[in-house]
């Protein structure tokens, strides 16, 4: 499969606990987005990389949200202290610069936090 | 904020018909986007349309897009189940930090009934 790829596809937590998602993008893709999505609600974007460098961090960000891509390739997305709000799919894209911004998603991480 | 409202929040049509969805931005943009999301699944890019284009078409899909009106529409015709599925529309524009971002609103759920 050389589409995006997240894992895992879904995880169950108890309040309070850690998490990591994991984002595979698509190979020559130099720019990797994370976005969360709530039921009815379209995906609101939450950062994004250039290669290793992240460039752009959404205010719903909080402290408790880090995200990495230490070799330009993979990335991970870790949320600490989970809330109940923070209950959510959490979705991956990628894209090439100079590709007018077409992202290709992966199917998304579905997060719930009991 | 640039994100994109489509309207209506909700379509229901019979297989066959053709189907209008209309989304509206706020400030200029160099492109517009449509995804399609299927129920639980990551998005899939359907087409894009530059900021110098009205019309453009992809097999059954047809997009317009007037920056006058800061409104663009897509029309899926001959309508089929497998269509069924909430549809996005996502203005880019330049973030400031070096990219282009796209921004989505709450979608417009089609169903399409056999």
């Amino acid at each position: 499969d050389t589409g995006v790829s997240q894992n895992p596809r879904h995880k169950i937590t108890k309040r309070g606990q850690n998490v990591t998602f994991r984002c595979d993008p698509i190979s020559e893709h130099n720019r990797l987005y994370w976005y969360r999505q709530t039921l009815g609600q379209g995906p609101e974007f939450l950062t994004y990389f250039q290669n290793e460098a992240q460039l752009e961090k959404s205010r719903l960000l909080s402290d408790r949200f880090s995200a990495e891509r230490p070799k330009g390739s993979f990335s991970t997305l870790e949320i600490q202290r989970t809330e109940q709000g923070d209950s959510a799919m959490y979705l991956c894209a990628s894209s090439l610069v100079g590709a007018r911004n077409e992202q290709f998603f992966g199917p998304g991480t579905r997060l719930t936090v009991l | 904020s640039q994100q994109g409202e489509e309207d209506p929040q909700a379509l229901s049509i019979q297989e066959g018909e053709n189907a209008t969805m209309n989304c509206s931005y706020k400030t200029s943009i160099n492109n517009l986007q449509w995804y399609r999301q299927n129920s639980g699944r990551g998005l899939v890019h359907l087409i894009l349309i530059r900021s110098n284009e009205r019309e453009k078409h992809s097999g059954r899909l047809r997009v317009t897009l007037d920056t006058s009106k800061k409104s663009s529409s897509l029309l899926i015709t001959a309508s089929r189940a497998a269509d069924t599925a909430s549809y996005f529309c996502a203005p880019s524009s330049y973030s400031g930090a070096g990219s282009y971002q796209l921004t989505f609103g709450k979608g417009t759920k089609l169903s399409v009934i056999p």
